[in-house]
């Protein structure tokens, strides 16, 4: 099966500055890579996903990166503030299998 | 808000004791999801309906037992828990297996 591994598992950045989260996946027929986001208390929220037919895709101060020959994609968060603190998880999956599997997860800590 | 209701979502039981956990979505979708989340460990995918078929995950011990009686309930049947069992359990839904989840906020689950 799948296996995601998720690197740091702790990241600690100034307000305004740059954020990159890692993964790494096993399964080369894997073709969609999403990110989720969980806050305190609540369950995780998709933010940005990406399949394997592009290389990058931005949604504002997001952005994630596919490297298919290497299997591994980021996340990207620029001008992090505050309220981008929280867990991130990245995952991976064939879809034709239909199961996600997921990374280890990322606490950020935006510092003001 | 998800779409995506749990209920309790703080729950202590002793190794005795039966509860369900229930999970009720808003959103049409017609596949249901019960994961496990752990600290320090990826998301665990424990159980699918999709279409009322059911997929489970072999390692998922016997004393959860889940229920879907419908396209929007699901439902997680627990008895003779033991502490390690303790953790966050998330329900999520999506339309169809391929498309992208939406969670609930979960039920926190002490087993004593």
């Amino acid at each position: 099966g799948e296996n995601v591994e998720q690197h740091p598992s702790t990241l600690s950045v100034q307000e305004g500055d740059s954020a990159v989260i890692k993964c790494t996946y096993s399964d080369s027929a894997s073709n969609y890579f999403p990110w989720y986001k969980q806050e305190l208390g609540k369950g995780p929220q998709l933010i940005i996903d990406i399949r394997s037919n592009v290389g990058e895709k931005k949604d504002q101060r997001i952005a994630v990166t596919l490297n298919k020959t290497a299997k591994h994609f980021s996340l990207h968060i620029t001008e992090t503030q505050p309220e981008d603190s929280a867990v991130y998880f990245c995952a991976a999956t064939d879809l034709g299998a239909n199961n996600l599997f997921f990374g280890t997860g990322t606490r950020l800590t935006v510092i003001p | 808000e998800t779409g995506v209701t749990q209920t309790p979502r703080h729950l202590v039981m002793g190794m005795t004791n039966k509860k369900s956990l229930k999970c009720e979505q808003h959103l049409g979708h017609n596949a249901m999801y019960w994961y496990k989340q752990s600290a320090k460990k990826p998301l665990e995918l424990m159980f699918v309906y999709s279409l009322e078929e059911r997929v489970e995950n072999n390692s998922v011990p016997s004393r959860f037992s889940p229920e879907c009686p419908n396209s929007s309930h699901l439902f997680l049947h627990l008895h003779t828990l033991q502490p390690e069992d303790s953790a966050l359990y998330l329900c999520a839904s999506s339309q169809d297996r391929v498309n992208i989840q939406y969670f609930g906020a979960g039920t926190r689950l002490s087993v004593l």
